[in-house]
C-alpha cells in the first residue's frame, strides 16, 4: 500500500491565519482525498483532488476556505484559511491503493486554533 | 446517499473477553466494506477489508463478514488485548454513478480493554 507523508504533523495556529498541510505520496496516484476529523467525531470528506484539475469539494465546504492544489500524482495541499477554533481538527490525507480499493491514509496534521 | 451506523460507545471490555462492534449500512450498487483502527495518537490505518458478500475480512485476530442480506458488517474478536484499545471506524467504498470512489465512515466505536 501507498506511504503517505502529512507536515506539519502538529500546530497551534492563531485565530484568522491560514495554514497549509503537504501531503506526499511515495508513489504515482490519480486520485488524493482530503479528510477532517473534528474532536471525538467521524471522518468527513473535504474534497477530492485529481491532478491537473479543479477539486471537487463535498457539500459544507467551499474553496476559499479549503484551497487545494494538486500539481503532480504524488502531492497535493491543503490550506485552511482564516482559521478559527472551530477548524481544530485533524486533517487526513487519503489515496486509493487501487481503484475502489483500500485507501492509505496519511498520519494526520493535528490543528489546534487558539 | 451512502451511509454507515455503528455501534454507540464506548466499549469497555476486560482482558480476553469477547468483542462485538455491530455496522450496517445503506449504499447504492456493491460498495467494498472496511474497518479502520485509530490507536491513541496516531492516524488511521486499514485492520480489515471485504470487496463482496459473504466475503470475510481477517487481520490480528479481528473478523468480519459481509452480509449483504442484512447490509451489515460486524466486526469480531475471541479474545481482545489491552493493546486492542482504540477507536475502530466503519467505512464504505461505493461508485454511487460518479467516477470516484469515496470512503463514508461510521461515527467511530472508542473500545477500552481493561487488564
Amino acid at each position: 500500500s501507498a506511504v503517505i507523508s502529512q507536515k506539519p504533523s502538529r500546530d497551534i495556529c492563531q485565530r484568522g491565519t491560514s495554514l497549509t498541510i503537504q501531503c506526499q505520496v511515495d508513489s504515482q496516484v490519480t486520485m488524493m482525498f482530503w479528510y477532517r476529523q473534528q474532536p471525538g467525531q467521524s471522518l468527513t470528506l473535504i474534497a477530492t483532488a485529481n491532478q491537473g484539475s479543479e477539486a471537487t469539494y463535498e457539500s459544507g465546504f467551499v474553496i476559499d476556505k479549503f484551497p487545494i492544489s494538486r500539481p503532480n500524482l504524488t502531492f497535493s495541499t491543503l490550506t485552511v484559511s482564516n482559521m478559527s477554533p472551530e477548524d481544530s481538527s485533524i486533517y487526513l490525507c487519503s489515496v486509493e491503493d487501487s481503484p475502489g480499493m483500500p485507501f492509505s491514509f496519511g498520519e494526520g496534521s493535528w490543528l489546534t486554533v487558539v | 446517499g451512502d451511509s454507515v451506523t455503528q455501534m454507540e460507545g464506548p466499549v469497555t471490555l476486560s482482558e480476553e473477553a469477547f468483542l462485538t462492534i455491530i455496522c450496517t449500512y445503506t449504499a447504492t450498487g456493491y460498495p467494498s466494506l472496511f474497518w479502520y483502527v485509530q490507536y491513541p495518537g496516531e492516524g488511521l490505518q486499514l485492520l480489515l477489508k471485504a470487496t463482496k458478500a459473504d466475503d470475510k475480512g481477517s487481520n490480528k485476530g479481528f473478523e468480519a463478514t459481509y452480509r449483504k442480506e442484512t447490509t451489515s458488517f460486524h466486526l469480531e474478536k475471541g479474545s481482545v488485548q489491552v493493546s486492542d484499545s482504540a477507536v475502530y471506524f466503519c467505512a464504505l467504498s461505493s461508485n454511487s454513478g460518479g467516477s470516484n470512489y469515496k470512503l463514508t465512515f461510521g461515527k467511530g466505536t472508542l473500545l477500552t480493554v481493561n487488564p
